[in-house]
């Protein structure tokens, strides 16, 4: 089964940008792999920030994007506010096998 | 908008089966496919597996021996049986929907179930 790599943490200041990313032990992430993010908060389920690489659901705050740079997926944040402080995770499609990466815990500090 | 709810004992014995059920309300869940991942304490989400609204099923490797998911229309619900479980399958179940090709829009608020005897 495929390892999907993330940011064990990452800290950015009010304000700021910041860019996590999802990498695959099988190679390059491509389209097809169809990267999701999802934001998880203390105590509740996950929330789908963005799927299929770079689309987001209506729920999804305009300062986040999607994208795919240096073969991986990328969520960037700009303009972080301390709500934003959450755990967030991606997944990768392996030919409609998921796999969830191992979370990024960000900090807003 | 569509809502989740997990439902099914707490505690779970070792060895035993682990049953869940999902109840949607606000639509019906023959518009939808579905999921269920699980998180252990402190731990990341592991995906469990996929049933889609075309009948097509995928499941993680390390549960496809001992996992079965299925549909109560009737009831609005769906389901999950997980076998032989040991302390390892101890976690937060989340049951998720989706409509179309993207997958897990929708969550449940998700259940602890704790197997220990």
């Amino acid at each position: 089964q495929a390892v999907v790599t993330q940011e064990p943490s990452l800290t950015v200041s009010p304000g700021g940008t910041v860019t996590l990313t999802c990498g695959s032990s099988t190679g390059p992430v491509t389209t097809t792999n169809y990267p999701y993010w999802f934001q998880q908060k203390p105590g509740q389920a996950p929330t789908t920030l963005i799927y299929d690489t770079d689309h987001k659901h209506s729920w999804t705050p305009a300062r986040f994007s999607g994208s795919l740079l240096g073969g991986k997926g990328v969520l960037t944040l700009a303009g972080a506010r301390p709500e934003d402080e959450a755990d967030y995770y991606c997944l990768l499609s392996y030919s409609g096998v998921v796999v969830f990466g191992g979370g990024t815990k960000l900090t807003v500090l | 908008q569509v809502q989740l709810q997990e439902s099914g004992p707490g505690l779970v014995k070792p060895s035993e089966a682990l049953s869940l059920t999902c109840t949607v309300s606000g639509d019906s869940i023959t518009r939808y496919s579905w999921g269920w991942v699980r998180q252990p304490a402190g731990k990341g989400l592991e995906w469990i597996g996929n049933v889609f609204v075309t009948a097509n099923s995928e499941f993680s490797a390390p549960f496809k021996s001992r996992v079965t998911m299925s549909v109560d229309q009737s009831k609005n619900q769906f389901s999950l049986t997980l076998k032989s479980v040991t302390a390892a399958d101890t976690a937060v179940y989340f049951c998720a929907v989706w409509i179309g090709s993207h997958w897990f829009d929708y969550w449940g608020p998700g259940i602890l179930v704790t197997v220990a005897s």
